[in-house]
């Protein structure tokens, strides 16, 4: 069965530090991978996603990356992270072919920036 | 274009009552419909999905929700409320063709009281 592993749980980072999110699929090839972020009372937003190695779309221009190294890793990135950067994270992943599959989750990264 | 509207960011239901949280959708297309309930700290997981066929989908715990073209809505319903029913849901649209991409309502969040 597909899994998929996302950490740490959660970071509290200084403003100004850098910032590395992991996500890991397994279980499935050539998925569809995704990045969401979850600010307060804000729901949920699209980041990035990627449908293929070192295939990355942008959905907000920000002060984020995202890169795809090998098929089933996806990892969020910044170079100096602000305060409004502080949010809950999710990773999440759907079949390439297959979208009536819908997504499925990881657990989130819980950042606050302070 | 698709976007999703749910109405209500807040409910509340006694413990034993009926549960029922709005979704309306707009798309170009037939869309895929899904309902996703989100505890505190914790990713999103799938409580069911509208593809085609029966327009009356029955998912985990309890719920279900009925596909009405004519209304553009995608209601989530429960009989009774239980107090672990207590959650974020979310609603959202995909469609098929393409990159498919799932477009996320604001979350209606649950409260049951006993």
């Amino acid at each position: 069965s597909q899994t998929i592993h996302q950490w740490p749980a959660t970071l509290v980072q200084p403003v100004g530090s850098p910032l590395s999110l992991e996500c890991t699929v397994e279980g499935t090839s050539n998925p569809n991978l995704y990045w969401y972020r979850q600010a307060a009372g804000r729901g949920l937003q699209l980041l990035f996603y990627s449908v293929g190695i070192g295939q990355i779309s942008s959905e907000v221009p920000q002060n984020l990356s995202a890169s795809r190294p090998q098929d089933r890793q996806f990892i969020l990135s910044s170079k100096k992270l602000l305060l409004s950067d502080s949010g809950f994270y999710l990773c999440a992943w759907s079949p390439r072919d297959t979208p009536n599959y819908g997504y499925t989750f990881g657990s989130g990264t819980r950042l606050t920036v302070v | 274009a698709q976007s999703v509207t749910q109405l209500g960011s807040h409910v509340s239901v006694s413990e034993g009552a009926l549960v029922l949280l709005r979704c309306n959708y707009s798309s170009s297309v037939p869309p895929y419909l899904f309902w996703y309930v989100q505890y505190p700290n914790q990713g999103l997981q799938l409580l069911l999905k509208y593809t085609t066929g029966a327009t009356l989908v029955k998912g985990i715990n309890g719920f279900e929700a009925e596909f009405k073209k004519s209304e553009t809505s995608f209601h989530l319903t429960k009989p009774s409320a239980h107090m672990s029913d207590a959650a974020e849901y979310f609603c959202a649209v995909g469609r098929s063709g393409g990159y498919q991409k799932v477009t996320f309502g604001t979350g209606t969040k649950l409260q049951v009281i006993p």
